[in-house]
């Protein structure tokens, strides 16, 4: 089993709709949490950090994590064709350690 | 310009050459990374770097090499090039705990 699971998709919803991005993880260790977005032919760009359960909103992104199920997600809410990229869920265990432990990324197409 | 630069942004060589590619920062980050991206298996860590004169391996090291003598600056070098390491490389800062940020990347191509 990957340490961390990501449904590649492709997803493609209209625009206005609710999106939903999720992963799966099986590390325990892992303790703070990201989201990454990625444009097409760009570097990813850090989008949404949390290191703890719960939800941790920020205009119309909101990130989840629920440790006991360690299952995560991402809404996008009134999802904007500027959207439109590539997300990447990011895991760390903290303290000392740096590394990051990425999903494969889930590719969103909004739709005008 | 404060941020992290990666050159060339394409480069395309031949199957046994040697190729260097090369990540600075400004931000004097500690920690600096590198990924290459290929379709099916997303993100997979090469080496890093802890410090300058430090570096370890990651999950694919095998045919590459790297070194930190300045902090700003982190170089990959394909020592002899092959066609499997046709992909997008990313080179990767942090300064804290709560994320990187990443270069533009590295289009490779062998032929």
């Amino acid at each position: 089993q990957k340490e961390v699971e990501q449904d590649p998709g492709p997803l493609s919803v209209p625009e206005g709709a609710i999106v939903s991005l999720n992963c799966t993880y099986s590390n325990s260790a892992f303790q703070y949490f990201m989201w990454y977005r990625q444009y097409s032919r760009k570097g990813p760009e850090l989008l949404m950090y949390t290191y703890s359960s719960g939800n941790k909103e920020d205009g119309r992104f909101t990130a989840q994590v629920d440790k006991s199920s360690k299952y995560i997600s991402l809404f996008i809410r009134d999802s904007q064709p500027s959207d439109s990229a590539t997300y990447l869920c990011a895991m760390g265990s903290g303290g000392s350690n740096y590394k990051l432990t990425f999903g494969k990324g889930t590719l969103l197409t909004v739709n005008p | 310009d404060a941020g992290i630069t990666q050159s060339p942004r394409y480069k395309i060589t031949e199957t046994g050459r040697q190729v260097t590619l090369m990540c600075h920062q400004t931000w004097s980050h500690s920690y600096m990374f590198w990924y290459r991206q290929d379709l099916g298996h997303g993100l997979r860590l090469i080496y890093y770097s802890a410090a300058a004169d430090i570096t370890d391996k990651g999950e694919v090291p095998d045919g590459y090499v790297v070194s930190r003598s300045k902090t700003e600056n982190f170089p990959l070098t394909l020592e002899s090039a092959t066609r499997s390491q046709t992909s997008v490389y990313f080179c990767a800062s942090s300064g804290q705990l709560y994320g990187y940020t990443f270069g533009s990347g590295t289009r490779l191509t062998v032929v």
